[in-house]
């Protein structure tokens, strides 16, 4: 079944205490990404890579880190969270030619930091 | 300053008639336009998309229209069920994707 898991689901933390949030597609997809969802901004792009080595900041890379060192994989990195960044989170993946095509998402991430 | 704007929070419309949702983007140079469903506690799922260089496309009950001189995109949803209560996102693209804040439709049976 062609689709993208994302682990953990839930998590709560304390402030300061790094993480990694795992991102993982069977599609052999170029196109990778992690978004933020907040009340009222609707979804905002963290990262995103367009293949192997190749990452970019989004519109909200802040406080936030990325690799991608395999193509199925594209893990997300809090290396010193803080309060604000309590949110959903979601990862996604697409194909990427010349542009980046319709992207399938994870099944989210409910980060919680006190 | 955002990108891609749903300039409505919600709509409801009754059974059987038509939807339609609502997106403005400010950067031409945007290729792609997608629309996605968003039910509570799951990931957006893909519904439809056009390319910068159509105006329009089709897929069952769903269009999406493009009018590139407005800068406007929209969705028709015809005829709606309750099934299609949900957050509507568009979203446009080059390399870099931007959301819109959603439209959250409900039909009524």
């Amino acid at each position: 079944e062609a689709q993208v898991t994302q682990n953990p689901r839930y998590l709560i933390t304390v402030t300061g205490k790094k993480l990694t949030v795992t991102c993982s597609q069977n599609m052999n997809h170029e196109y990778m990404s992690w978004y933020r969802q907040d009340p009222g901004l609707g979804l905002r792009q963290i990262y995103y890579s367009m293949n192997v080595e190749v990452t970019d900041k989004g519109d909200v890379p802040e406080g936030y880190k990325v690799s991608r060192k395999e193509k199925r994989n594209f893990p997300l990195i809090l290396e010193s969270p803080s309060p604000n960044q309590t949110s959903l989170y979601f990862c996604a993946s697409s194909l990427f030619r010349t542009v980046a095509y319709e992207q399938y998402f994870g099944p989210g991430t409910r980060l919680t930091v006190t | 300053d955002q990108q891609v704007k749903q300039n409505s929070p919600s709509l409801s419309v009754q059974e059987g008639r038509i939807s339609i949702l609502n997106c403005d983007y400010t950067n031409s140079m945007f290729d792609y336009f997608l629309w996605y469903k968003k039910y509570p506690a799951e990931g957006p799922t893909f519904l439809i998309s056009i390319s910068s260089i159509k105006d329009k496309n089709e897929d069952g009950r769903f269009t999406v229209f493009l009018n590139k001189s407005a800068k406007h995109l929209s969705l028709h949803i015809v005829p709606s069920q309750p099934g299609d209560s949900a957050v509507y996102f568009c979203a446009a693209t080059g390399n870099q994707f931007y959301f819109g804040t959603g439209t959250s439709l409900t039909v009524i049976p």
